[in-house]
């Protein structure tokens, strides 16, 4: 069964500072890794995405993640965080074969003038 | 391209009585989704439909919960009799397909915010 860590419920960072946020996962098949963001009040919307090839995704917003296979991790990171970061980060998972989607509990982001 | 359709956006109710709620995904889309979203916690998946027929309902509460998909386009998920526990947001999603077509991406519809009292 697959299932998703997030071990940071919240992550206070001042603005311009870098970030990370964590994600480990568990899988005994194949997977494509996701990140969602859900800003206050609003739907989930695709953050980025690994489904093969460069380990080293890029998303929208300057984020970016890098898949580690061996530590089975797909963490989240940005080089200088805006206020408008501020919002809760889900890490998921999906099986390549029956496209079932599991998320993590989120780390919500805040950014601190 | 029309998104996710979701209805209605809020509800309340009181505890023992039934709700219903609808969706429409993306036309084309063969594979839905419904999740529940306690506030503060990540999505959890209720069901998942491939066209009208369900994949994945292990983490579906049956005893109350129901769920279908009669034609393989819109979708309804229905409580009844809903607990003060079920108050959440539910979350209909949507992508192309399985068995690696299309990008994988979830498309999520805006919810369908529940308070049960």
């Amino acid at each position: 069964a697959q299932s998703v860590t997030q071990l940071d419920s919240q992550v206070p960072v001042f603005e311009e500072a870098p970030v990370e946020l964590r994600c480990n996962y568990s899988s005994s098949v194949s997977v494509y890794l996701f990140w969602y963001v859900q800003y206050p009040n609003q739907g989930l919307q695709l953050l980025l995405k690994y489904l093969s090839g460069s380990t080293l995704v890029k998303g929208i917003n300057g984020f970016e993640a890098e898949f580690n296979k061996s530590q089975t991790s797909f963490h989240l990171r940005k080089p200088s965080v805006h206020i408008s970061d501020t919002a809760e980060y889900f890490c998921a998972v999906s099986d390549r074969g029956t496209y079932k989607y599991i998320f993590g509990t989120g780390t919500r982001l805040k950014v601190l003038a | 391209e029309a998104g996710v359709a979701q209805s209605p956006r809020y509800k309340i109710i009181e505890k023992r009585q039934s709700v219903a709620f609808w969706c429409n995904p993306i036309s084309g889309h063969a594979t839905l989704y419904w999740y529940q979203q306690i506030l503060g916690q990540g999505p959890k998946l209720l069901i998942q439909f491939q066209n009208n027929g369900v994949v994945d309902d292990s983490q579906l509460p049956k005893d109350r919960f129901s769920a279908e998909r009669l034609k393989g386009v819109d979708s309804t998920l229905k409580i009844q009799p809903a607990k003060l526990e079920d108050s959440a947001v539910y979350l209909c999603a949507s992508i192309v397909g399985t068995g690696g077509a299309g990008t994988g991406e979830l498309f999520f519809g805006e919810g369908s915010r529940l308070t049960v009292l």
